[in-house]
């Protein structure tokens, strides 16, 4: 079944204390993303990436990092989560530009508390 | 995000039509997106429309196109209780392939 899976699905966790969020892809897609979700703020692209090693900012980088070293996971790491970024968020993956739609899959999201 | 606004909040009696509005911005070659949010979970496509549509139309879904004003609308014809989620416009520019602007979300409610 073709799916993007993040974990935790849940995260409640310490100011200060790094943290990583998984997000696996297996449709062999070139692009993927993370976005934040926050009450009236709709989705905010925090970074995304085109493919293996190459990566670019999104509306809302600071505080976060990601890395791309296999096309199918795309991480996001938060050295010193801080309570700003307690936030539902989700991992999306999309095909090349061969693929004209862009169509993004969505994971399930991540719900982080940070306290 | 700022450069894609909607409505936030829409009710609608069942087996009327619903309306949603966005308004964008980008002025480059660009795909205009609508995605459904359902409680719980993660956003699903709906459909999709290119900047140099002026209308699409997939079974129950309409989406129109207004390039000279930047709006767009999503139109669901026999609104049903399951359309009840949060939607969201969204837009993407072939100029930047991986960015996207997703408006606020608007929360449709459907009543009997």
């Amino acid at each position: 079944e073709a799916q993007v899976t993040q974990n935790p699905r849940y995260l409640i966790t310490v100011t200060g204390k790094k943290l990583t969020v998984t997000c696996s892809q297996n449709m062999n897609h070139e692009y993927m993303s993370w976005y934040r979700q926050d009450p009236g703020l709709g989705l905010r692209q925090i970074y995304y990436s085109m493919n293996v090693e190459v990566t670019d900012k999104g509306d809302v980088p600071e505080g976060y990092k990601v890395s791309r070293k296999e096309k199918r996971n795309f991480p996001l790491i938060l050295e010193s989560p801080s309570p700003n970024q307690t936030s539902l968020y989700f991992c999306a993956s999309s095909g090349d530009r061969e693929s004209w739609t862009n169509e993004q899959f969505f994971g399930p999201g991540t719900r982080l508390t940070v306290l | 995000g700022e450069d894609v606004e909607q409505s936030l909040f829409l009710s609608v009696r069942e087996g009327d039509s619903s309306v949603i509005n966005c308004t964008y911005t980008d002025s480059s070659s660009t795909y205009l997106y609508w995605y459904k949010q359902e409680p719980g979970a993660g956003l699903q496509l709906l459909t999709y429309i290119f900047s140099n549509m002026d209308m699409k139309q997939d079974q129950r879904l309409t989406v129109l196109l207004n390039k000279k004003d930047k709006h767009l609308s999503l139109r669901i014809a026999d609104t049903q209780t399951g359309d009840s989620a949060i939607y969201f416009c969204a837009e993407s520019s072939t100029d930047s392939w991986g960015k996207f602007q997703f408006g606020a979300g608007t929360q449709v409610v459907v009543t009997p």
